[in-house]
């Protein structure tokens, strides 16, 4: 168990709709990144948030949107949902905002969207 | 595009036989390879994290090195175990915030 925690697990819907996946990083954690695994693709880098703020953003689509909240947890909404965004999408976590240099990242159990 | 690759894709070893696969990264703004163990139905492991040219890492029946003037990553497994199932990842650093993973090298342990 890495710490990290993503709700829900699974999650069903229907083309054109809105979810919100959920993150809370390791306790002392205050970079949080979010990461999506489609098939037959490594995973892609989407966004990452350090203590509330926007650090970083990889191949994010504009569809999809995050905030990190005072708490430290982080929210990925995806909005307008098409087929194609059917995946694993995973939150990780590291202490420090540079994480992805060399500390280690804590990934969690993640969420698998479908998308019908 | 900057790429990491990994080889092979997926590879079949006979328990208690050692092995190793390969992570590619491009030589130049060189600044952190991640290995990562994913099993299936988990999430992603952090095994090593190598920065130096020449560094051996090693946990156990695992161990790494790390070449960065050409370019690779080789992992290594000791004497193979049916736990050692997983598929195994490599991640790049270019000097900004974000990892650049490869698409992993997949290891079955054949009993």
């Amino acid at each position: 168990d890495s710490g990290v925690t993503q709700t829900p697990k699974h999650l069903i819907t229907a083309t054109g709709q809105r979810v919100t996946l959920r993150c809370s990083p390791r306790s002392g954690d205050l970079s949080v990144y979010w990461y999506q695994q489609s098939l037959d693709q490594g995973l892609q880098f989407l966004i990452q948030y350090y203590n509330g703020e926007e650090r970083a953003k990889g191949n994010i689509l504009e569809r999809f949107s995050a905030q990190q909240f005072p708490d430290l947890h982080s929210e990925l909404n995806l909005s307008s949902l098409e087929l194609g965004d059917s995946a694993l999408y995973f939150c990780a976590s590291s202490l420090r905002p540079g994480g992805a240099r060399t500390d280690t990242q804590y990934f969690g159990p993640g969420t698998r969207l479908t998308v019908l | 595009i900057l790429n990491v690759e990994q080889s092979p894709q997926s590879l079949h070893v006979q328990e208690g036989d050692s092995t190793n696969f390969t992570c590619s990264f491009p030589s130049s703004n060189f600044y952190a390879l991640h290995w990562y163990r994913w099993e299936t139905a988990k999430s992603p492991e952090a095994l090593f994290v190598m920065t130096l040219n020449g560094d051996e890492k090693k946990k156990g029946r695992i161990s790494a090195t790390l070449n960065t003037k050409e370019g690779y990553s080789y992992l290594y497994i000791k004497g193979s175990q049916p736990e050692d199932s997983a598929t195994y990842l490599c991640a790049f650093n270019f000097g900004n915030e974000k990892l650049t993973f490869g698409t992993g090298t997949r290891l079955t342990i054949i009993p």
